[in-house]
């Protein structure tokens, strides 16, 4: 079976351009997760889905950042403007559906790795 | 609030040695608990988890971890390292959302 899929894989870009970064789900899972991670903060949640809808946007660091998933085998995040202090690794994951009282697993995608110029 | 805390950021063994990386956690409620092993260049990847069954829990490539509730801890074991086991690994516990520890680096030299 295919795993989270992240497109592109490296991005690299100039300060103040648009940047885009892409994410399929595994087939069946409900709850799609995005996560930035770096040396200084670590891993960190920017925004999660449970059938498409956001429920919890309290990491997106700000306006300049915005998730939609407009069906359930895709997402999207995009940054606008993009900044240098946004370069990072960004991670998509999945899970068959995200509640409190569930311990289902989060299955991550390799990551796109975002250098901001 | 749940909260965890992975004791060490950096932890070198010897092949062949015992491999021990410890997590605490902090949770008003029974938790979920997590241990993630990520390879250069690679996203990250579940070797066990803690879902209130069995109090010791196997995974993946040899690794299983006890959960201790009056010790607070869910620590990571593997009898015997292998130059494979080198990379990160994470331990998070579940809250509204998956609060992940900020890792510990596992080197394993010949």
């Amino acid at each position: 079976d295919a795993g989270v899929i992240q497109s592109p894989r490296h991005e690299v870009t100039e300060m103040g351009q648009e940047v885009t970064l892409r994410c399929k789900p595994i087939s069946g899972h409900n709850s799609l997760f995005w996560y930035r991670q770096t040396m200084m903060r670590g891993l960190e949640l920017l925004i999660y889905f449970n059938n498409n809808v956001p429920i919890d946007d309290s990491g997106m660091p700000e306006d300049r950042f915005s998730a939609k998933m407009p069906n359930a085998s895709f997402s999207t995040l995009k940054i606008q403007p993009s900044e240098p202090r946004d370069s990072a690794v960004y991670f998509c994951a999945s899970s068959f559906i995200w509640q409190t009282d569930r311990g289902d697993t989060q299955y991550f995608g390799p990551g796109t790795r975002l250098t901001v110029l | 609030a749940q909260s965890v805390t992975q004791l060490g950021s950096h932890v070198s063994v010897s092949e062949g040695a015992l491999v021990l990386l410890r997590c605490n956690y902090s949770s008003s409620v029974p938790p979920y608990l997590f241990w993630y092993v990520q390879y250069p260049n690679q996203g990250l990847q579940l070797l066990l988890k803690y879902t209130s069954a069995a109090t010791l829990v196997k995974g993946i490539n040899g690794f299983e971890a006890e959960f201790k509730k009056s010790e607070t801890s869910f620590h990571l074991t593997k009898p015997s390292a292998h130059m494979s086991d080198a990379a990160e690994y994470f331990c998070a516990v579940k809250g509204g959302k998956l609060i992940f520890g900020q890792g510990t680096e596992l080197s394993v030299k010949p």
